[in-house]
């Protein structure tokens, strides 16, 4: 089974200061992770995946994860925060289940970004 | 390129009723999943429709059912509607089901059940 805990329901920083947001997941089988951001009133949107490889993904609009096996983590920063950042962020873990890859997604954290 | 659409973007039911939603895909996508989401909560998978059919299920009750027609759009239909399903339902898409494929998400239907 796969599962993904998000530490801290809610994360408030200020503006420019560095963002970090903890995942750590849970798989039997080499997992597959992903960090989605929702903004109010939207669907989810993919901010960067890891498969296999370099453990540092770099996604979208500045944020960066770095996949640590030994840790079971998977993080997502960002070195300075804006306020477009304020948003609900997913982190989600895939891997082979039944023949499929359904995404698990974590409980969501509330990134709050303060003027 | 057109992405995910889905409609209505919200709907009102009263409870015992009956309700469909629809999705079509992001363009050169056949694969078709939707997600509950309760407010404040993360997704929860309902479902998966590739090639016509219903390829994988999550932990929800049969009044829950789908289809996916030739052209990979995708149809959601909720029986019997509960208090409880009062929820965004969002529609993703894939081009197949294969290992680490990203989805791309509609923006959803908001679904109040009265």
């Amino acid at each position: 089974a796969q599962s993904v805990t998000q530490l801290g329901s809610h994360v408030s920083v200020s503006e420019g200061a560095l963002v970090l947001l903890r995942c750590n997941y849970s798989s039997s089988v080499p997992p597959y992770l992903f960090w989605y951001v929702q903004y109010p009133n939207q669907g989810l949107q993919l901010l960067l995946k890891y498969t296999t490889g370099a453990t540092l993904v770099k996604g979208i609009n500045g944020f960066e994860a770095e996949f640590k096996k030994s840790e079971t983590s998977f993080h997502l920063t960002k070195p300075s925060a804006h306020m477009s950042d304020a948003a609900e962020y997913f982190c989600a873990v895939s891997g082979e289940a039944g023949g499929s890859y359904i995404p698990t997604f974590g409980r969501g954290t509330s990134l709050i970004v303060h003027p | 390129d057109a992405g995910v659409t889905q409609s209505p973007t919200h709907l009102i039911k009263t409870r015992g009723q009956q309700v469909t939603l629809r999705c079509s895909p992001k363009s050169g996508h056949d694969t078709v999943s939707w997600y509950q989401q309760a407010l404040g909560q993360e997704p929860q998978f309902i479902f998966q429709y590739y090639e016509e059919e219903e390829r994988q299920r999550g932990n929800f009750p049969d009044r829950f059912s789908g289809h996916q027609f030739p052209n990979y759009s995708s149809e959601l239909n909720v029986n019997a509607l509960l208090l409880g399903d009062s929820a965004l339902y969002l529609c993703a898409s894939s081009f197949g089901d294969r290992e680490g494929e990203k989805l791309f998400f509609g923006s959803g239907t908001q679904l109040s059940v009265l």
